[in-house]
């Protein structure tokens, strides 16, 4: 089976562009999360799907991040516009719906901005 | 609120030696205490999680890990370090066991020859 994967596994944009980020799922997993770290600091939550319904947001730093899951699968995190302080590894995970679940995660996406 | 403070964000060790990687936890209800691993270009891989059964957990490849409420602590341990062992070891709290992971800062572990 496959494990949750993201993608691009790099990207280096300057300040001021667009950067989309995806994460699929393990197949079947309906809760899916993001998490941020940035350079030097813990991991940290930015929000949390249970299929397609937005379950916690209150970790997304500002109105610059849009996450989307359509249709309960795959997701998307835009950053719009990008900024310095966004740089860090992205990391999504999923996890069954069910007490005590692990939660699978992706290798993440490390994102520069310049 | 939830915390998690890991002593510590490098360990050295020589092969061979005891392993024992330091986490200390805060919650306002019984947590769920998770430690996960990250080698280098990889994701984070769970070692063991904590869910209220035993309070000694075993986990992959020879860790083990105390769950101690008396010392809000969830120390990870491993009676020998192999070279594979290098990494980077997060422990993380949660709430519920499938809500948001809190996460402290990490260790990496250098294992020496």
């Amino acid at each position: 089976e496959a494990g949750v994967t993201q993608f691009p596994s790099h990207s280096v944009i300057e300040k001021g562009q667009t950067v989309t980020l995806r994460c699929d799922p393990i197949s079947g997993h309906d809760n899916l999360y993001w998490y941020r770290r940035v350079m030097g600091k813990e991991i940290k939550f930015l929000l949390h799907f249970v299929k397609e319904s937005k379950q916690d947001e209150s970790g997304m730093p500002n109105n610059r991040f849009l996450a989307e899951r359509t249709g309960g699968t795959y997701s998307t995190l835009k950053v719009q516009p990008a900024e310095l302080e966004d740089s860090g590894v992205y990391f999504c995970a999923s996890s069954q719906d069910t007490l005590g679940s692990e939660q699978f995660f992706g290798p993440g996406t490390r994102l520069t901005v310049l | 609120a939830q915390s998690v403070t890991q002593l510590g964000s490098h360990v050295s060790v020589s092969e061979g030696a005891l392993v024992l990687l330091r986490c200390n936890y805060s919650s306002s209800v019984p947590p769920y205490l998770f430690w996960y691993v990250q080698y280098p270009n990889q994701g984070l891989q769970l070692l063991l999680k904590y869910t209220s059964a035993a309070t000694l957990v075993k986990g992959i490849n020879g860790f083990e890990a105390e769950f101690k409420k008396s010392e809000t602590s969830f120390h990870l341990t491993k009676p020998s370090a192999h070279m594979s062992d290098a990494a980077e070891y997060f422990c993380a709290v949660s709430d519920s066991g499938y809500s948001t992971l809190t996460f402290g800062k990490g260790t990496m572990l250098l294992v020496s020859p």
